[in-house]
């Protein structure tokens, strides 16, 4: 499949642990963050989303963590799978502008 | 509900050409974005358009466009084409402007 980037940071975890997958964002004006799954020869995949009024939220094995002292956002996955291996994106977003700026992505590989 | 679709998927185009890609959103969405993702540059966002009229445009040249028709259905086309636009070009829909974007699986774009 196409490369969705060269030198990514990469996350190598064994199968059934809990994965990390860290992101430092860039405007302390952004007050909406998405989690992005990428997979070799398709496009992102919404995975979780947040905003600026929460610090924590969590979907079905995710969780996402926002610290805006520090910019700082993080995806938690639990009890990882093969399935989840692919490139991780974090987004932000302002509200009242349909842009989002994209991380540069992680990519997470998981071993059976 | 069917997907954001996008076409076609691969592309190849020789260098001065100009080359037209089509993107339906998701059914009852009325905000359509644009993204070129390269794997030296990560994800740049393109243009926005809502409601046939673009609302945001990134930092690319005037070589492109972009335009959104009453059905939401959106095309963007890249004239006198460059080596250094070969690149996935990513489709997201999304009901209004501040609302999730959920991406189509892109058109992959080489140009020789």
């Amino acid at each position: 499949g196409e490369s969705v980037g060269l030198h990514l940071p990469t996350l190598s975890v064994q199968e059934g642990d809990n994965s990390i997958i860290n992101c430092a964002y860039s405007n302390s004006a952004s007050d909406y963050f998405i989690w992005y799954k990428q997979e070799s020869g398709k496009g992102p995949q919404f995975i979780i989303d947040i905003r600026s009024n929460m610090d924590k939220r969590q979907g079905q094995r995710v969780t996402v963590l926002l610290n805006k002292t520090v910019k700082h956002l993080s995806l938690q996955i639990a009890a990882t799978q093969p399935g989840d291996s692919a490139v991780y994106f974090c987004a932000e977003n302002i509200s009242g502008y349909s842009t989002l700026t994209f991380g540069k992505g992680t990519m997470l590989l998981v071993s059976p | 509900k069917a997907g954001v679709t996008q076409t076609p998927r691969y592309l190849i185009k020789t260098r001065g050409q100009q080359v037209t890609l089509s993107c339906s959103p998701i059914s009852g969405h009325r905000s359509v974005s644009w993204y070129q993702q390269t794997p030296g540059q990560g994800l740049q966002f393109l243009f926005e358009y809502f409601s046939e009229t673009q609302r945001n445009k990134g930092n690319f040249p005037g070589r492109f466009s972009g335009r959104q028709f009453s059905n939401s259905r959106s095309e963007m086309n890249v004239s006198t084409l460059e080596l250094g636009d070969s690149a996935l070009y990513l489709c997201a829909s999304a009901l209004g402007g501040e609302d999730t974007q959920y991406f189509g699986p892109g058109t992959r774009l080489t140009v020789l």
